[in-house]
């Protein structure tokens, strides 16, 4: 089955603690990228990756780390997270029709 | 830029009712445009997308949308909503030949028995 598994599905820390949520997908896509999604925003890009270790700035990529170092991950580091980071994330990827979305990762920074 | 606009922040329909989602885009050359559906705790789940022919799309669960160009619209519809069809709907548009998608802002759909 098509997947894009995002792990942890819930997360409350603290601020300044360092964390990464993962991402991996199972079809081969090349094109993997996480967003945010915040009330009355709709979704926002975060960072993307074009394929193996090719990654670049979205829209909101501050506070933000990515990598690529394999084709079916691309994890989301937060390396000091604040409370504006609090947020509802979403890793996608796609080829060239339509993206497949994880199930979303709520994060809670305290 | 592109950019796409949901200009209703929630929908309210009868069930029975046909519903319409109203979406609007501006882009620069073709647009490639989709719907996305996302229940409560739940990821996006892809509904339909129009690339290029016939202006009436066919996508999941029964829903439709209609491209218009001289209007620059997308909107999605369903002849006759159900309850379970209470989410939160998403238009989006592709930027350029990579995966970026800009979203519009969300329509909450709320369909009543």
């Amino acid at each position: 089955e098509a997947q894009v598994t995002q792990n942890p599905r819930y997360l409350i820390t603290v601020t300044g603690k360092k964390l990464t949520v993962t991402c991996s997908q199972n079809m081969n896509h090349e094109y993997m990228s996480w967003y945010r999604q915040d009330p009355g925003l709709g979704l926002r890009q975060i960072y993307y990756s074009m394929n193996v270790e090719v990654t670049d700035k979205g829209d909101v990529p501050e506070g933000y780390k990515v990598s690529r170092k394999e084709k079916r991950n691309f994890p989301l580091i937060l390396e000091s997270p604040s409370p504006n980071q609090t947020s509802l994330y979403f890793c996608a990827s796609s080829q060239r029709g339509e993206a497949f979305f994880g199930q979303g990762t709520r994060l809670t920074v305290v | 830029a592109q950019s796409v606009a949901q200009p209703e922040d929630q929908v309210n329909v009868a069930e029975g009712n046909p519903l319409t989602v109203k979406c609007t885009y501006s882009v620069s050359g073709n647009p490639y445009l989709f719907w996305y559906v996302q229940y409560p705790n739940r990821g996006l789940q892809f509904l339909l997308k129009y690339i290029t022919g016939d202006n009436l799309v066919k996508g999941s669960y029964g829903f439709e949308a209609e491209f218009n160009k001289s209007q620059t619209s997308f909107h999605l519809k369903k002849p006759s909503a159900l309850v379970s069809d209470s989410a939160l709907y998403f238009c989006a548009v592709r930027d350029g030949w990579g995966g970026k998608l800009i979203f519009g802002q969300g329509t909450e759909l709320s369909v009543k028995p």
